[in-house]
């Protein structure tokens, strides 16, 4: 089946940090990645949709400066969270599907902590 | 606007008894449905899927849900729990149309406990 590579799986860093999160399709090429956010014992917030080689849509709330994706190939999409805070601590998901088809193919997350 | 309520936060059943985990959605359109699973600090795996064939839909591990348009439901069951299947499990309809087509709209999950 069609899996979905994201790296690291945990990061902890100090406040004012840069850190970057990679998401891989490894078996298929993803036209459409998605980022999302889960806060504990929550379910998983949309941050923004990115799409091969344009400019990602974000989400309401979500700042663009804040998150930065880039999606540069059809395998590859990055989450940048600048200068992290506290408050950015959480575990960060990452999906991937192919151009107008479903489901979604889920990566095993990201947990940031940042001190 | 489509919308999915999974009706319980929490469920739990003594191992080889069956599981029901309940969701109904609202949606204008012949929706898409899924059923994840998610274990602790993983991320989510596809259980099944219905995109308008049968309506009874079997997915993995012995899961299966059956598409009730007349009750907006899209209930999971399994018919013996396993002590693997304890997990947090999101129901979750795809949006089908406009400059959002093909985002998912989560449910807030249900905690699966099983116990020996």
């Amino acid at each position: 089946g069609a899996v979905v590579s994201q790296h690291p799986s945990r990061v902890i860093c100090k406040s004012g940090t840069s850190v970057k999160i990679e998401c891989r399709s490894l078996d298929f090429q993803a036209t459409t990645m998605f980022w999302y956010r889960q806060f504990p014992k929550k379910s998983l917030m949309l941050m923004a949709t990115s799409n091969e080689g344009s400019k990602a849509t974000y989400e309401q709330g979500v700042e663009k400066d804040k998150f930065l994706i880039n999606h540069a190939s059809l395998t590859l999409s990055t989450l940048t969270v600048t200068s992290a805070h506290p408050e950015d601590s959480s575990f960060y998901i990452c999906s991937a599907r192919v151009l107008g088809g479903q489901p979604q193919h889920f990566g095993d997350g990201t947990r940031l902590s940042i001190l | 606007a489509q919308s999915v309520t999974q009706l319980d936060s929490h469920v739990s059943v003594s191992e080889g008894t069956p599981v029901l985990l309940r969701c109904n959605y609202s949606s204008s359109y012949s929706p898409s449905l899924f059923w994840y699973v998610q274990h602790p600090n993983k991320g989510l795996q596809l259980l099944l899927k219905y995109t308008s064939a049968a309506t009874l839909v079997k997915g993995i591990n012995g899961f299966e849900a059956e598409f009730k348009k007349s009750e907006t439901s899209f209930h999971l069951t399994k018919p013996s729990a396993h002590m693997s299947d304890a997990a947090e499990y999101f129901c979750v309809v795809s949006e089908g149309y406009g400059g959002s087509q093909g985002n998912l709209i989560f449910g807030k999950g249900t905690k699966l406990s099983v116990k020996p």
